[in-house]
Parts: C-alpha cells; sequence; structure tokens
C-alpha cells in the first residue's frame, strides 16, 4: 500500500498570511498514462463530509477559490492556501488515487493564529 | 444537482451485520465508479472500499472477507454489507462518487455505525 504522510499535523496562520501544508507518498503516485500524478486534496470543516479541492496535484475543483494552489509531482506535494480567510479553518487531507487502496494523510488541521 | 444520500447506520452488537445504502441522483449512476470511505470518531479519512463502473471490487485489507460492496443500477443505488462488525468498524461512512479517474468529487453526508455491547 502506499503510505500518505502529511506535515505538519497542525498549523496556525495569521488571517491574510501563507498556510502551507505538505504531502509525502511512500512511492511515486506519477500515471505515465496520463503523465499526470494522483494526488488530490479535500477539506473538512467540522461535521461536514469532504470537499474536493485540487486533483491531479494542481487542478482546482471548479468553484474553489484561486487562493488554493496544489504543486509537487512524484512523491512529494503541496497544498497552499496564498492568503487565510477565516473560512478556510478546516482539516486538510491529501490521496493518491494511483493504486488502491486509495490512502489519504493522516490530516493536516489549520487554525488561525 | 449531484446528491448522495446514505442510509442504514445503527449501533450493532460485535460481530453482527449491517447494510449501508446510498441513494444516487443528478448523474448517470452506472457510468461512474463509486467509493465507501469511513471516519471514526475524531480520526482521520479511511478509504474502505471501491466498485467501478463495470462492478470490479476492492477492499482495504482490513475488511476484506467481512464487507462488500455493491451496486444496483437500476435504483441509482450503492451498498456496503457489513459483517462481523468490529468496534474498530464505528465511525461514520461516506459515500462517494469518483471521478473518471478515481478522486471524489462528490460525498454524501455520511451515516453512523456503531459497533458495541
Amino acid at each position: 500500500d502506499i503510505v500518505m504522510t502529511q506535515s505538519p499535523d497542525s498549523l496556525a496562520v495569521s488571517l491574510g498570511e501563507r498556510a502551507t501544508i505538505n504531502c509525502k507518498s511512500s512511492r511515486s503516485v506519477f500515471y505515465s498514462s496520463k503523465n499526470k500524478n494522483c494526488l488530490a486534496w479535500y477539506q473538512q470543516k467540522p461535521g461536514q463530509p469532504p470537499k474536493l479541492l485540487i486533483y491531479w496535484a494542481s487542478t482546482r475543483e471548479s468553484g474553489v477559490p484561486d487562493r488554493f494552489s496544489g504543486s509537487g509531482s512524484g512523491t512529494d506535494f503541496t497544498l497552499t492556501i496564498s492568503s487565510l480567510l477565516a473560512e478556510d479553518v478546516a482539516v486538510y487531507y491529501c490521496q493518491q488515487y494511483l493504486s488502491t487502496p486509495h490512502t489519504f494523510g493522516q490530516g493536516t488541521s489549520l487554525e488561525i493564529k | 444537482e449531484v446528491q448522495l444520500v446514505e442510509s442504514g447506520g445503527d449501533l450493532v452488537q460485535p460481530g453482527g451485520s449491517l447494510r449501508l445504502s446510498c441513494a444516487a441522483s443528478g448523474f448517470i449512476f452506472s457510468s461512474y465508479a463509486m467509493s465507501w470511505v469511513r471516519q471514526a470518531p475524531g480520526k482521520g479519512l479511511e478509504w474502505v472500499s471501491l466498485i467501478t463502473s463495470g462492478d470490479n471490487t476492492y477492499y482495504i485489507d482490513s475488511v476484506k472477507g467481512r464487507f462488500t460492496i455493491s451496486r444496483d443500477n437500476s435504483k441509482n443505488t450503492l451498498y456496503l454489507q457489513m459483517n462481523s462488525l468490529r468496534a474498530e468498524d464505528t465511525a461514520v461512512y461516506y459515500c462517494a462518487k469518483c471521478d473518471t479517474s478515481y478522486y471524489f468529487d462528490y460525498w454524501g453526508q455520511g451515516t453512523l455505525v456503531t459497533v458495541s455491547s
């Protein structure tokens, strides 16, 4: 199984500042047939189901604000929130969908400093 | 509008069985893979099972031989039959629609399964 490890486990950032969450996979999630990385990011707010933010490591889902961006390739990926808003307080998860089981990272809890 | 509505969660004793359902609408159900993802109280997300549009099925090791995922395209419904339930199966179970490449573009609100005596 591919193990997904996020860092940090929790993060406190001031409003308007940049937030960066890292995700590392135990082996590459690059899908050569599509020349893309099978890596998604989700946001989960308390009492709600997760919401898709980013797929193919860097493609923003429709309707997701452009302050959210994804980057990385192979085994190392990053979710960046360029200017933090209060509504961004949530837990963020990365997930690989290259091979089953389609494992998630342990989550990163983002709060306001 | 895509909607996924789970049902069937309940309190069940260890060793018992339960069947979860997920009623789907707003998309061509038969054309997409579907999954179950669970979240134990206060914990992270755990991918549980997937069924493709062609009825191929996949499971995490901890539920293999105990859980069965299935779908009824005539009813636009996804199922998860859970047998030999254990305390560690206690979680909110989410139904999720896969995009064509298996990331989850839509999620249900979840149904709570509690395994306890």
